[in-house]
């Protein structure tokens, strides 16, 4: 069974700073892919980015990016020069066919 | 290319009613996956549909089914409605290509919000 960690339940970040939202999973699939979802008040899920559990570079999407470490099993989000649009809950995820999320972590970003 | 639609965006039911969800892929898409989001049971998989096959399942009571037509579109049924069953309820597709687990990315619609009283 996979599972997802998230430990922040909440953060605040000034406006143009970059913020890092934790994430550690557990599974024991050689292959898997590791995602971040953004979710605003509205409750649409928005895709972010996309790691392959293969993949030798850290992905990365605009102000966006993921530090991935495998040994560790942990995939950090990224968020550079933030924005007040970011404020979302943001949401990790594993996918074996279907998508086991983290609990999330609430972002509030300050002006 | 539009995204992942679903309607309605709200509902208001009553316990023992039954309730019809319906989502629209992004166009190409063959794979539709159910989510239910609770504050306190977070996001949960509920079932996936591929070309009109359940492909894979939840673990949820058989008050919750789904289908899906030709046209990849869509539905999922609770029958026998309890409150807790208020929840977001969100639908995502991907194309479920032939890469194996891990590399398919979905993409969610705006959800429904079923409220139960």
């Amino acid at each position: 069974a996979q599972k997802i960690t998230q430990t922040q339940p909440g953060m605040f970040v000034q406006e143009k700073e970059a913020v890092t939202l934790d994430c550690t999973y557990d599974t024991s699939d050689q292959s898997y892919g590791l995602f971040w979802y953004k979710q605003p008040s509205s409750g649409e899920m928005i895709f972010l980015i996309y790691q392959g559990s293969y993949d030798e570079q850290n992905a990365t999407e605009g102000r966006y990016s993921l530090n991935f470490q495998k040994a560790r099993k942990s995939a950090n989000l990224v968020i550079s020069a933030s924005q007040l649009g970011d404020s979302a809950m943001y949401f990790c995820a594993m996918e074996d066919y279907k998508l086991s999320f983290g609990a999330g972590t609430t972002v509030t970003v300050r002006a | 290319k539009a995204g992942v639609t679903q309607t309605p965006r709200y509902l208001i039911k009553t316990r023992g009613q039954q309730v019809t969800l319906s989502c629209s892929p992004i166009s190409g898409h063959r794979s539709v996956s159910w989510y239910q989001q609770t504050p306190g049971q977070g996001l949960q998989f509920l079932f996936e549909y591929f070309s009109e096959t359940q492909r894979n399942k939840g673990n949820f009571p058989g008050r919750f089914s789904g289908r899906q037509f030709s046209n990849s579109r869509s539905e999922m049924n609770v029958s026998t409605l309890e409150l807790g069953d208020s929840a977001l309820y969100l639908c995502a597709s991907s194309l479920r290509l032939a890469g194996g687990p891990g590399t398919d990315t979905q993409y969610f619609g705006p959800g429904t919000r079923l409220t139960v009283l």
